[in-house]
């Protein structure tokens, strides 16, 4: 089955523990891409990767990073976590890019304490 | 700024109505617009997208339309089910893509 899974789906953790939300497609797909989701802001983009060794910021960067070493997988890095980046995580990928459709994981609902 | 909005936060609905979200966009530059579904507790699903160069496109029990002249694209559901239930997100893409903050529908059966 073709899809975007992601781990873990729900995380509670305390203010600078390093943690990693992984992300990995079975689709081929060359774009991925990393968004938060918070009540009324809608999904704002983190970070992005058009092929493998290939990532760019997006919208909301700050205090995340990202690795792309293979094209199936595209982790996402909290190096500090602070409250402020309790939200829904979104983790998507694409044939083509941006102006394609775009393929959602199920999120991971992060609590930052 | 940039942004991609929604008229109506939520909708209701009788099931079998038809069922109408709305969106305004803001960049004419935009050339791709695609609308997502997305349910409680899991990710945006994709529904229906259209080209700029198309004012109009049809699936299955949904229709997108798309006013360039108002930057104004909509969503129609027809013979709203209970199954419709769910957040709608649009989004326009032209060298990045922005998401709306989304409506809520609520179909009652």
């Amino acid at each position: 089955e073709a899809q975007v899974t992601q781990n873990p789906r729900y995380l509670i953790t305390v203010t600078g523990k390093k943690l990693t939300v992984t992300c990995s497609q079975n689709m081929n797909h060359e774009y991925m891409s990393w968004y938060r989701q918070d009540p009324g802001l809608g999904l704002r983009q983190i970070y992005y990767s058009m092929n493998v060794e290939v990532t760019d910021k997006g919208d909301v960067p700050e205090g995340y990073k990202v690795s792309r070493k293979e094209k199936r997988n595209f982790p996402l890095i909290l190096e500090s976590p602070s409250p402020n980046q309790t939200s829904l995580y979104f983790c998507a990928s694409s044939f083509g890019g941006r102006q394609e459709t775009q393929y959602f994981g199920p999120g991971t609902r992060l609590l930052v304490l | 700024g940039e942004n991609v909005g929604l008229h109506l936060p939520t909708l209701s609905v009788q099931e079998g109505d038809n069922s109408i979200i709305n969106c305004a966009y803001s960049n004419s530059a935009s050339d791709y617009f695609i609308w997502y579904k997305q349910e409680s507790g899991k990710g945006p699903q994709f529904i229906i997208d259209i080209r700029s160069n198309m004012d109009k496109r049809q699936g299955q029990r949904v229709t997108v339309l798309l006013n360039k002249t108002v930057k104004h694209l909509s969503l129609q559901i027809a013979a709203t089910q209970p199954g419709d239930s769910a957040v709608y997100f649009c989004a326009e893409a032209y060298d990045k893509v922005i998401f709306g903050p989304g409506t809520s529908l609520s179909v009652i059966p």
